[in-house]
């Protein structure tokens, strides 16, 4: 079956640290989000994508990055991790832009130490 | 931005009641759904309802999208119902630009 996944799905990292946390699906959607997951904030849109090469910020973006190098996969970097973004992270994807159901991986569990 | 609320917030109720959730939205959306998130974190698609009703066993959504509201319906409520129903929407206008925005859900807890 198509599905999504992430990895790792728990990550304990330190301050300063570049993590990178992977998100692949096998559906062949070219629309991939990366949120993130708070107590207090529920989900809120950092990443995505539209398509191979093409990435756009979303509410939540500074300190993350991510690169669109193929279909499958929407890789999403934090270029040097700080306490603030101890997070639970959702990875998912759709086949329709703007419109089409969504679906998500398991998440990944982020703590900055 | 576009603004979803959910109602209620918390909600605990007996094994086997009925229940009703609402998701009130600021503007025009073409996509609306409700997703389910158990215990263990998991996001379930639960409806991808931007209009009109359906119905997927205990479960129902109706969408009034002229009015700006959608309602998911449970009905003789299990154990298993129990976590967080979030609602989330995507402007018409902004033809999705910006990905889904979700409400802050609702927490419901089922009794035995």
């Amino acid at each position: 079956d198509a599905e999504i996944t992430q990895s790792p799905r728990h990550k304990i990292t330190e301050t300063g640290r570049q993590v990178t946390l992977a998100c692949h699906q096998t559906w062949n959607h070219n629309n991939m989000f990366w949120y993130r997951q708070d107590l207090g904030h529920g989900l809120r849109l950092i990443h995505y994508s539209y398509g191979v090469h093409d990435t756009n910020k979303g509410e939540v973006s500074d300190g993350y990055s991510v690169s669109r190098s193929n279909t499958e996969d929407l890789p999403l970097t934090l270029e040097s991790a700080a306490s603030s973004q101890t997070s639970v992270y959702f990875c998912a994807s759709t086949p329709q832009q703007g419109a089409g159901e969504l679906f998500f991986g398991e998440g990944s569990r982020l703590t900055v130490l | 931005g576009i603004q979803v609320e959910q109602s209620p917030p918390d909600l605990i109720l007996q094994e086997g009641a009925n229940s009703t959730l609402r998701c009130n939205f600021s503007d025009s959306v073409n996509n609306l759904q409700w997703f389910h998130q158990n215990p263990w974190g998991q996001l379930i698609n639960l409806f991808y309802i931007p209009s009109g009703t359906k119905q997927n066993g205990r479960l129902s959504a109706t969408t009034v999208a002229t009015e700006r509201y959608s309602l998911l319906y449970i009905s003789s409520s299990q154990t298993t119902d129990s976590g967080v129903y979030f609602c989330a929407v995507t402007l018409r206008s902004g033809g999705g630009a910006d990905g889904l925005t979700f409400g802050k859900g609702t927490h419901l807890i089922i009794q035995p």
